[in-house]
């Protein structure tokens, strides 16, 4: 069955330092691949999605990044974290869209993460 | 382009009491409609999903969800709510992009 993975589950890092968030899928090939960011009442917002190695697309221009070094794995990441960066921080897949049907997104279990 | 739209922010309902959690979605044709519940911390589990046939979903945890095309809602159902219901409820919606998008999401509070 597949699973995916999502480290660390918390993070308080000061303003001004690199932040690495790894997300790894097992048990499938070629998924879609996003990340979201959740505040508190606002619902999850879309930061990134790849539907293959080394394809991201960007929904918000932001502090962050995101790369897909391999298929099942996918990182978001910052050279200089900002105050405004904190949340809880989600990684999801999906299979690719079929003609029989949509398929719905797999969540990780988040990463909170604190900027102080 | 697709939306979706969970009109309540917060739901109060107390324990053994009926749920109904509302959400409209935005989409030229039938899209794929989902459930999503998330507890404190946690990532969001699949409750039930919509692709086509019969209108009325059965999900897990004992959930429901009937799909009305007229309405353009997709609104989520449980006879009894049970304490360890109290939770963050997402609906999403997927069209013909292959990306999901979500409601800001309700906030179930469960009174004893």
């Amino acid at each position: 069955s597949q699973t995916i993975h999502q480290w660390p589950a918390t993070l308080v890092q000061p303003v001004g330092s690199p932040l690495s968030l790894e997300c790894t899928v097992e048990g499938t090939s070629n998924p879609n691949l996003y990340w979201y960011r959740q505040a508190a009442g606002r619902g999850l917002q879309l930061l990134f999605y790849s539907v293959g190695i080394g394809q991201i697309s960007s929904e918000v221009p932001q502090n962050l990044s995101a790369s897909r070094p391999q298929d099942r794995q996918f990182i978001l990441s910052s050279k200089k974290l900002l105050l405004s960066d904190s949340g809880f921080y989600l990684c999801a897949w999906s299979g690719q869209g079929r003609v029989d049907g949509g398929t719905e997104a797999f969540f990780g279990q988040g990463t909170r993460l604190t900027v102080v | 382009a697709q939306s979706v739209t969970q009109p309540d922010i917060h739901i109060t309902v107390s324990e053994g009491a009926s749920l109904e959690l509302r959400c409209n979605y935005s989409y030229g044709a039938t899209p794929y409609l989902f459930w999503y519940v998330q507890s404190p911390g946690q990532g969001l589990q699949l409750l039930l999903k919509y692709f086509s046939g019969d209108t009325l979903v059965q999900g897990i945890k004992g959930f429901e969800a009937e799909f009305k095309r007229s309405q353009s809602s997709f609104n989520l159902r449980k006879p009894s709510v049970h304490w360890s219901d109290a939770a963050e409820y997402f609906c999403a919606v997927r069209g013909g992009s292959y990306i999901p998008t979500f409601g800001r999401g309700t906030s179930l509070i469960v009174h004893p």
